[in-house]
């Protein structure tokens, strides 16, 4: 069965801080990691990762995948109270299909 | 381009109830998907769709939960009777063929 944990669970830092996420899974052939920021309910697909040592940058945003020590990491630097969210963390594997297993996600506060 | 649509977006009811959602998804979006998100948690694959068809219906309680796809296109879930343990957000995302998730808003269900 695929597992993803995430790390912290939750997080609170003031405006301007830089913080990173952490995300180690387990799953059967690999396809790809996204994430995904979850504000309200909808989540909002930030990035996708399906090679390991690339870094994806969205912005602020950053995240990188390392393949052989099954975890990702996500990086956002210069906070904004925007960015208080939960950050989710999903792994795809080619057995799986489309199916996407998910972390429980990290709880992000920004306090200006 | 329009998003995935949900509706209602909240509904209360009683336990030993029954209640419906509906999701319509993107256009052209082959794939469709139910998740359960229960507060503090992650999402949790309930159905795919393929089509009209079910690629994935193991994670789904099927003594109380149905969902259908009859014309390929917009899905609704059931669940009857409600337990007070449905309580949470229930999400419907479309993809592309080994695409990125589209999540609609959610419905957040709360059984009294």
């Amino acid at each position: 069965e695929d597992k993803v944990v995430q790390s912290p669970l939750s997080l609170v830092v003031h405006e301007g801080d830089t913080v990173t996420l952490n995300c180690s899974y387990e799953v059967t052939n690999f396809r790809s990691l996204l994430w995904y920021k979850q504000e309200k309910k909808a989540p909002t697909f930030l990035f996708m990762l399906t090679s390991s040592g690339i870094e994806k940058k969205s912005g602020r945003l950053s995240s990188i995948l390392d393949k052989k020590e099954l975890f990702s990491i996500l990086n956002i630097t210069a906070t904004q109270t925007g960015d208080s969210a939960v950050y989710l963390c999903a792994v795809e594997g080619e057995t799986s299909g489309s199916r996407l297993t998910f972390g429980e996600g990290t709880q992000l506060t920004v306090n200006p | 381009e329009a998003g995935v649509a949900q509706s209602p977006r909240y509904k209360i009811i009683e336990k030993r109830q029954s209640v419906a959602f509906w999701c319509n998804p993107i256009s052209g979006h082959a794939t469709l998907y139910w998740y359960q998100q229960i507060l503090g948690q992650g999402p949790k694959l309930l159905i795919q769709f393929q089509n009209n068809g079910v690629v994935d219906d193991s994670q789904l309680p099927k003594d109380r939960f149905s969902a259908e796809r009859l014309k390929g296109v917009d899905s609704t879930l059931k669940i009857q009777p409600a337990k007070l343990e449905d309580s949470a957000v229930y999400l419907c995302a479309s993809s592309a063929p080994f695409k990125k998730l589209f999540f609609g808003s959610g419905t957040q269900l709360s059984v009294l």
